[in-house]
């Protein structure tokens, strides 16, 4: 059984360059969730989607940003016109369900974005 | 505002004794607890969880306190193995809301 999957593993972009980051949940998953981490920081979340719903993006700066997860294929979360300020490693997580008591999330690789 | 907080950034440990990595939280709705490991270049890796509803946790050698009136957990390695130097990373979340809410992460260095 596969785990989470995340592609590109390292991503450089320029200033005003599209970032798009890949996820593919593990095997009879159908939530998944973006995380950011900061050097020195731990991880914060950026947004919740099922399977073609935006569950909660709250934790998405309002512009620049944004996240889809089709019917069919992975996860994409998208950035454009990045910043330096973009630069982070951005990990995708993926559960079965969500409870009273939440399902454990599991974690891909992470992508780490290199803002030049 | 930072709810939860881990505040050794490292922890120092010879192999084959206890390590401890402790956790603070502000937030009394926050009802269930998670501890990740991670290693360079690699995702964070489930490791043990708690529910508000118990105190003690094992699995292993890992075994998690929860002292609630301290808003306080703790995270128990014994015996300490070289493969377990990594990050430790305390998660919390609150009743159905989803989002994990994560501590800066202690590094753990066991020594031979």
């Amino acid at each position: 059984n596969a785990g989470v999957m995340q592609n590109p593993r390292h991503l450089v972009r320029r200033r005003g360059q599209e970032a798009r980051l890949r996820c593919s949940p593990m095997k009879g998953h159908s939530h998944v969730y973006w995380y950011r981490q900061l050097p020195e920081e731990g991880l914060k979340f950026m947004v919740y989607l099922q399977k073609e719903n935006i569950i909660d993006e709250s934790g998405m700066p309002k512009e620049r940003f944004s996240a889809e997860f089709p019917k069919e294929g992975p996860s994409i979360l998208r950035i454009q016109q990045v910043v330096r300020g973009d630069s982070a490693a951005y990990f995708c997580a993926s559960s079965p369900f969500v409870e009273r008591y939440q399902e454990t999330q599991y974690f891909g690789p992470g992508t780490r974005l290199l803002v030049l | 505002d930072q709810q939860v907080k881990q505040n050794s950034p490292s922890l120092s440990v010879q192999e084959g004794r206890i390590s401890i990595l402790n956790c603070d939280y502000t937030n009394s709705m926050f009802d269930y607890f998670l501890w990740y490991k991670k290693y360079p270049a690699e995702g964070p890796t489930f490791l043990i969880s708690i529910s508000s509803i118990k105190d003690k946790n094992e699995d292993g050698r890992f075994t998690v306190f929860l002292n609630k009136s301290a808003k306080h957990l703790s995270l128990h390695i014994v015996p300490s193995q070289p493969g377990d130097s990594a990050v430790y990373f305390c998660a919390a979340s609150a009743g159905s809301n989803y989002q994990l809410i994560w501590g800066a992460g202690t590094k753990l260095i066991i020594k031979p």
